[in-house]
């Protein structure tokens, strides 16, 4: 099974400000990881595909980087509404893995 | 527009049984693999299961293979997922989500917004 390991934990950021939101698996999955945002009493959203793709409708201030190991989701300017918990998950293999998720707070 | 509504959550006791369903709409049903995503309070996401569209391949997570199993009525536009032999560690809100595409079984575009089973004595 593949860890994924979400840094930091929390991060505490006001409007306006670049949020850096890293992910790192245990062994390569590739290109292979999405990102999802949840927002409390939602369900989940899919926000970035195969390390670097926007789904359909999100805006360009999310951008996802990284292969192999190492990945990283930037959202470039932090809007009211992007106050939420992030998750990574890699579908390099099964079983799939999340990791345990980022928490993007208002500072 | 793509609806999923999940339905069967509830209090069950260790050891018992519960079937949870998914009724979708608003897409091609037969044609996507769909899959069960759990979340216990507070916690993060843990996928469950996923079950092709049409030719019935199943993938499990090693935490419920042999207790629980996901099925789908393609002509009800409903999945499924059977729940035998309950722990404690089960309880979580259960979601439902769409593949992304109808040959990658694995990303999710759409969820559900779950039903809550409890396990507990």
């Amino acid at each position: 099974e593949i860890v994924m390991t979400q840094s930091p934990a929390t991060l505490s950021l006001s409007p306006g400000e670049r949020a850096t939101l890293s992910c790192r698996a245990s062994q390569s999955v590739n290109s292979y990881l999405a990102w999802y945002q949840q927002k409390p009493g939602q369900a989940p959203s899919l926000l970035i595909f195969d390390a670097s793709n926007r789904a359909t409708g999100i805006p360009a201030r999310f951008s996802g980087s990284g292969s192999g190991t190492d990945f990283t989701l930037t959202i470039s300017s932090l809007e009211p509404e992007d106050f939420a918990v992030y998750y990574c998950q890699h579908r390099r293999n099964w079983p799939l893995t999340f990791g345990g998720g980022t928490k993007v707070e208002i500072k | 527009e793509v609806e999923l509504v999940e339905s069967g959550g509830g209090l069950v006791q260790p050891g018992g049984s519960l079937r949870l369903s998914c009724a979708a709409s608003g897409f091609s049903f037969s044609s996507y693999a769909m899959s069960w995503v759990r979340q216990a309070p507070g916690k993060g996401l843990e996928w469950v299961a996923t079950l092709s569209g049409s030719d019935s391949r199943t993938y499990y997570a090693d935490s419920v293979k042999g207790r629980f199993s996901i099925s789908r009525d393609n002509s009800k536009n409903t999945l499924y997922l059977q729940m035998d032999t309950l722990r404690a560690e089960d309880t979580a809100v259960y979601h439902c989500a769409k593949a992304m595409t109808t040959v990658i079984f694995s990303l999710f575009d759409y969820w559900g917004q779950g039903t809550l089973v409890a396990v507990s004595s």
